[in-house]
């Protein structure tokens, strides 16, 4: 099984600081995706990343996939309280055929 | 579209009692997905099915655990007897994509066994 490390745990910063959170791993995924989970929601997914080097915008959030394809980075600018949830990376493990997910990032956005 | 659909919300039970937890998933999606998430062991994958037939169950805690997807439109986790260490939010995701690799999460089903 590959497995997915994310760090930090735990970030809690105020409105309208920078972060970065970073998801890595030992193995080669076939693609990547990010979801982010309110407190009582499911996971929304929020973007794939598929080629290695990659680097896709949502608005604040920038996510990129690093060149060898095992690890990524999530990078939100001006962070607002509703940023605030748990954010989860899951690799897509073609030899198992499923997604593995990683334990997640818990960000607090203080007003 | 209405998203994947789960039932109940929130379901209290006492040790020792059946649950079934129910799942449709959104019109058209091949894939089918059952996770437990706790906050000790996070989000893990219970059993997921391609068109209605079970892929992948290696994930399921004990015999205690069973799921069935009788059609393309509805899912059922059942735990037999259940037990204190069952609790956990059980989400149920969709995917409409080879191999599952974009999923939609329903909002979960918040299970409390006293």
């Amino acid at each position: 099984t590959q497995l997915l490390e994310q760090s930090p745990q735990f970030l809690s910063i105020q409105e309208g600081e920078n972060l970065t959170v970073y998801c890595n791993s030992s193995s080669v995924f076939s693609s990547l995706q990010w979801y982010r989970q309110e407190p009582g929601e499911g996971p929304v997914l929020l973007v794939t990343v598929v080629t290695g080097g990659e680097v896709k915008k949502l608005k604040r959030l920038t996510f990129q996939f690093g060149d060898a394809r095992k690890d990524s980075s999530l990078h939100i600018t001006a962070a607002q309280p509703g940023d605030t949830g748990l954010y989860l990376c899951a690799g897509e493990d073609t030899n198992a055929g499923k997604s593995t997910f990683g334990d997640g990032t818990t960000l607090t956005v203080k007003p | 579209d209405a998203g994947v659909i789960q039932s109940p919300r929130h379901e209290v039970t006492e040790m020792g009692q059946e649950v079934t937890l129910r799942c449709k998933p959104i019109s058209g999606h091949d894939y089918l997905f059952w996770y437990r998430q706790t906050m000790m062991r996070g989000l893990e994958l219970l059993i997921y099915f391609n068109n209605n037939v079970p892929i992948d169950d290696s994930g399921m805690p004990e015999d205690r655990f069973s799921a069935k997807m009788p059609n393309a439109s509805f899912s059922t986790l059942k735990i037999q007897p259940s037990e204190p260490r069952d609790s956990a939010v059980y989400f149920c995701a969709s995917s409409p994509l080879a191999g599952g690799y974009e999923q939609y999460f329903g909002p979960g089903t918040r299970l409390t066994v006293t």
